[in-house]
């Protein structure tokens, strides 16, 4: 089945720095790649997503590439704030019988220094 | 803007009792998720639902759970004899179409 790979598991920026976040899946049959954010107590939240006939989308501060080939998305987090702090999910979409079940990475626990 | 909802946000329940996790979907969508969050991990699925009927569950998902639509607005989760290792953040999502899932903000499910 689908595998996603999501690194580095902590990471910490000063403010106003970017952060780059990366994912790897395994089936490439996957063809929509959303990016979650999930701060305390909460459920995660939709940032951005990508489909795979786009190798960019951007944002404002935010934006995912995507490379088909190798099978690798990244988020970018340019200008980086102190409520950015969270942890973020990567997710591919596997398309099974229509209902697109969605496999999510480990999280990454992003921290903005101020 | 619409959102899911889940109740209660807190469950505590003692070892081998049932529980049942509610969840109110967006009011326009079709799909409908459960996932859980053990503490620190990553979001694991659980089951998938498409017009009345399961349309895809994970091993995790075994007979000690079920899922139900019992009317045009509410989404269960039910688990009949809770062990310890069902403790975790339990998320209900929907979604209409191939879009992105929005998720409640969780059902915290403490097995003591």
């Amino acid at each position: 089945g689908e595998n996603v790979e999501q690194h580095p598991s902590t990471l910490s920026v000063q403010e106003g720095d970017s952060a780059v976040i990366k994912c790897t899946y395994s089936d490439s049959a996957s063809n929509y790649f959303p990016w979650y954010k999930q701060e305390l107590g909460k459920g995660p939240q939709l940032i951005i997503d990508i489909r795979s006939n786009v190798g960019e989308k951007k944002d404002q501060r935010i934006a995912v590439t995507l490379n088909k080939t190798a099978k690798h998305f990244s988020l970018h987090i340019t200008e980086t704030q102190p409520e950015d702090s969270a942890v973020y999910f990567c997710a591919a979409s596997l398309a099974t019988s229509g209902t697109y079940k969605y496999i999510f990475g480990t999280g990454t626990r992003l921290k903005v220094l101020a | 803007e619409p959102e899911v909802t889940q109740t209660p946000s807190h469950q505590v329940t003692q070892m081998g009792q049932e529980v049942i996790l509610r969840c109110v979907p967006i009011s326009n969508h079709l799909y409908f998720y459960w996932y859980r969050q053990i503490l620190g991990q990553k979001v694991e699925f659980l089951v998938s639902f498409y017009n009345n009927e399961i349309s895809e569950k994970s091993e995790i998902f075994d007979d000690q759970f079920s899922v139900e639509r019992p009317d045009g607005s509410n989404f269960t989760l039910k688990i009949r004899s809770t062990k310890l290792e069902d403790s975790a953040m339990y998320f209900c999502a929907s979604r209409d179409g191939p879009g992105p899932l929005h998720f409640g903000n969780g059902t915290r499910l403490t097995v003591t």
